[in-house]
């Protein structure tokens, strides 16, 4: 069984670009979360998606979105990049449900200069 | 909205001594995280705190949730060097069985663990 996966590692952006960032969930997984980790933060919830539909979104605009494929991947898309956009980008897959745990990806660290 | 607060958010040790982390919650939930974070690195699961008195221990590390005071604990027992790292606690406010997985976080707790 695989683990949660993450591409990029790192990436660096200029200011106003678009970034996408790719997740593969551990296998069987059908629910991915996204997190933002800004430098000497916790983690903030961006949004969720549960069966490629978008099923809750934390306080982020609407240059952040997402897409959920039939294999359960995932994409972060990112319009408009601004200097504050500069962080570590976790995704979180698991079974969904009441019961069961998130396992976290390696993280992708996004730099916008 | 809901809020999760660490405390202390820097801590300081002494190998061999004990000490304990508190992160208070500010809305009912019946489940609780803790996470390890190495500098660098992502997230790695340490607890699962699925309801009211639950007590879990692995090593030096013991967790412990009561819910009623929206409270958890994480306790360390003689702590060694290996432990020093960042500590999160993250909440899942109670919700239908599609709305868990959207945890909101503490700051975290940068623990040292000196010789």
């Amino acid at each position: 069984e695989t683990g949660v996966t993450q591409s990029p590692t790192h990436l660096i952006k200029t200011r106003g670009q678009q970034v996408t960032l790719r997740c593969s969930s551990q296998s069987g997984h059908n629910t991915v979360s996204w997190y933002q980790q800004a430098l000497g933060q916790g983690p903030q919830f961006i949004f969720q998606y549960y069966r490629e539909e978008e099923n809750g979104r934390g306080n982020f605009p609407p240059r952040f979105s997402g897409l959920q494929f039939p294999n359960y991947s995932s994409e972060l898309n990112v319009n408009a990049l601004e200097l504050d956009d500069s962080a570590l980008y976790l995704c979180a897959s698991s079974l969904g449900g009441a019961r069961y745990e998130q396992y976290f990806g390696p993280g992708t660290r996004l730099t916008v200069t | 909205e809901l809020k999760v607060e660490q405390n202390p958010l820097f801590l300081s040790m002494q190998e061999g001594k004990n000490y304990t982390i508190y992160c208070n919650y500010s809305t009912t939930s019946d489940r609780l995280y803790w996470y390890r974070q190495d500098p660098g690195k992502s997230l790695e699961s340490l607890f699962v705190l699925l309801s009211n008195g639950a007590v879990k221990q692995e090593g030096r590390l013991m967790a412990s949730l009561d819910t009623k005071a929206r409270l958890s604990t994480l306790h360390i027992t003689a702590a060694v060097h290996d432990l020093s790292a960042t500590y999160f606690c993250a909440v899942d406010p109670a919700g239908g069985g599609t709305s868990y997985g959207k945890l909101t976080f503490g700051q975290g707790t940068i623990l040292t663990v000196h010789p």
